[in-house]
């Protein structure tokens, strides 16, 4: 069965420290991972995706993201955090059974502290 | 191009009554997908339609419902309510297989 893991609650950062959300996934196949990012009351957010390619993915407001097959794991940085950067980090795998379903983390809530 | 809206944002509901939730795709995109957010379930897929029918359907009660119309917008319905369907609806909508763009979510209260 396909699954994500996100094993941190809370990631608490200083800003202008690097930051860093971990992720590991388990799936059948070659994985489709994303990070999506959520602000109170809102939305998700799309970050960045991995599909194929460089294993380094630059996404949306500075993050970028590690895919590491053998680890099975896509953990999302950012080099300098932003205050601004506090929210709740999605990490999603996607269901490769033909149909448009994203199997989500449970989420990790990043406060950066001025 | 706007993105994908969803109507109402807020609703308050009494246990037993029904609702309807409404979502607008992004222009162009075919696929609408469904997800509940609570605290303590976290993301949880419901349903995904494309081209008016649906093509999967998460692990939910049949007081779970939806449709979608032939200009892609997307209604859910859930009967009977339950003070444990309170939660953040949120719809998706996609162009291409993997890339998923969310609403707003509407935000259902149930006394």
């Amino acid at each position: 069965a396909q699954s994500v893991a996100q094993p941190e609650d809370q990631v608490n950062v200083a800003e202008g420290n690097p930051l860093t959300v971990k992720c590991t996934y388990s799936v059948s196949g070659n994985p489709y991972l994303f990070w999506y990012v959520q602000y109170p009351n809102r939305g998700l957010q799309f970050l960045l995706k991995y599909i194929t390619g460089d294993n380094l993915v630059k996404g949306s407001y500075g993050f970028e993201a590690e895919f590491n097959k053998s680890q099975t794991s896509f953990h999302l940085k950012k080099p300098s955090a932003l205050v601004s950067d506090s929210a709740l980090y999605f990490c999603a795998v996607y269901f490769s059974g033909g149909y448009n379903k994203l199997i989500f983390g449970a989420g990790t809530r990043l406060a950066v502290h001025p | 191009k706007a993105g994908v809206t969803q109507t109402p944002r807020y609703l308050i509901k009494t246990r037993g009554q029904q609702v309807t939730l409404s979502c607008s795709p992004i222009s162009g995109h075919r696929s609408v997908s469904w997800y509940q957010q609570t605290p303590g379930q976290g993301l949880q897929f419901l349903f995904e339609y494309f081209s008016e029918t649906q093509r999967n359907k998460g692990n939910f009660p049949g007081r779970f419902s939806g449709r979608q119309f032939s200009n892609s917008r997307s209604e859910m319905n859930v009967s009977t309510l339950e003070l444990g369907d309170s939660a953040l609806y949120l719809c998706a909508s996609s162009l291409v297989r993997n890339e998923q763009f969310f609403g707003p979510g509407t935000r259902l209260t149930v006394l």
